[in-house]
């Protein structure tokens, strides 16, 4: 158990909607970090967030947008859904530079 | 950007045998990870591993930054062992920081 926790494990949904996916990161870690993982594009960085302030970006779509809160836990927002949004979308959590950072299980989400 | 080459893309073993996975990387990185997919679709974190050689259990991980590349060794294989292993590196300073995957190798260990 890597200590991250995201939620939902599953979700499926339409084209054209949007979602919410959820993530708690580690006792005590600042940065959390949000990744997507396709069959075509393999993992790749979406976004990363430390204290609440954003800190690097990837290759996130304008469609997509995430937040950190208050509390650590940060949401990674998907909307006007298509197909190729279909993929594992990991959050992954760490105490800043120079140590490792830590995956949770991931939300598998389909889109029909 | 950096490119992150992984060999080879797919092993197949029988259980008991010994095997070596490899990471090049194109450019000087803050540091790399090795990481275990599960089947079912678990990132376990393997190594934590910016320079020289770590041992846990029967893996064990040699990274050569000098030389841009990375060796995960995997002895006396068990089925327990298969699914897809990654190499990450991470780029980024100032707090700002991020990793960039290869695609993997596929491993299969067979009884």
């Amino acid at each position: 158990d890597s200590g991250v926790t995201q939620t939902p494990k599953h979700l499926i949904t339409a084209t054209g909607q949007r979602v919410t996916l959820r993530c708690s990161p580690r006792s005590g870690d600042l940065s959390v970090y949000w990744y997507q993982q396709s069959l075509d594009q393999g993992l790749q960085f979406l976004i990363q967030y430390y204290n609440g302030e954003e800190r690097a970006k990837g290759n996130i779509l304008e469609r997509f947008s995430a937040q950190q809160f208050p509390d650590l836990h940060s949401e990674l927002n998907l909307s006007s859904l298509e197909l190729g949004d279909s993929a594992l979308y990991f959050c992954a959590s760490s105490r800043g530079e120079g140590v490792p950072q830590h995956f949770g299980d991931g939300t598998r989400l389909s889109i029909l | 950007g950096i490119q992150v080459e992984q060999s080879p893309p797919d092993l197949i073993l029988q259980e008991g045998a010994n095997s070596t996975l490899r990471c090049n990387f194109s450019d000087s990185v803050n540091n790399l990870q090795w990481f275990h997919q599960n089947p079912w679709g678990q990132l376990i974190n393997l190594f934590y591993i910016p320079s020289g050689t770590k041992q846990n259990g029967r893996l064990s991980a040699t990274t050569v930054a000098t030389e841009r590349y990375s060796l995960l060794y995997i002895s006396s294989s068990q089925t327990t062992d298969s699914g897809v292993y990654f190499c990450a590196v991470e780029l980024g300073q100032g707090g700002s920081e991020k990793l960039v995957f290869g695609k993997g190798t596929k491993l299969t260990v067979n009884p």
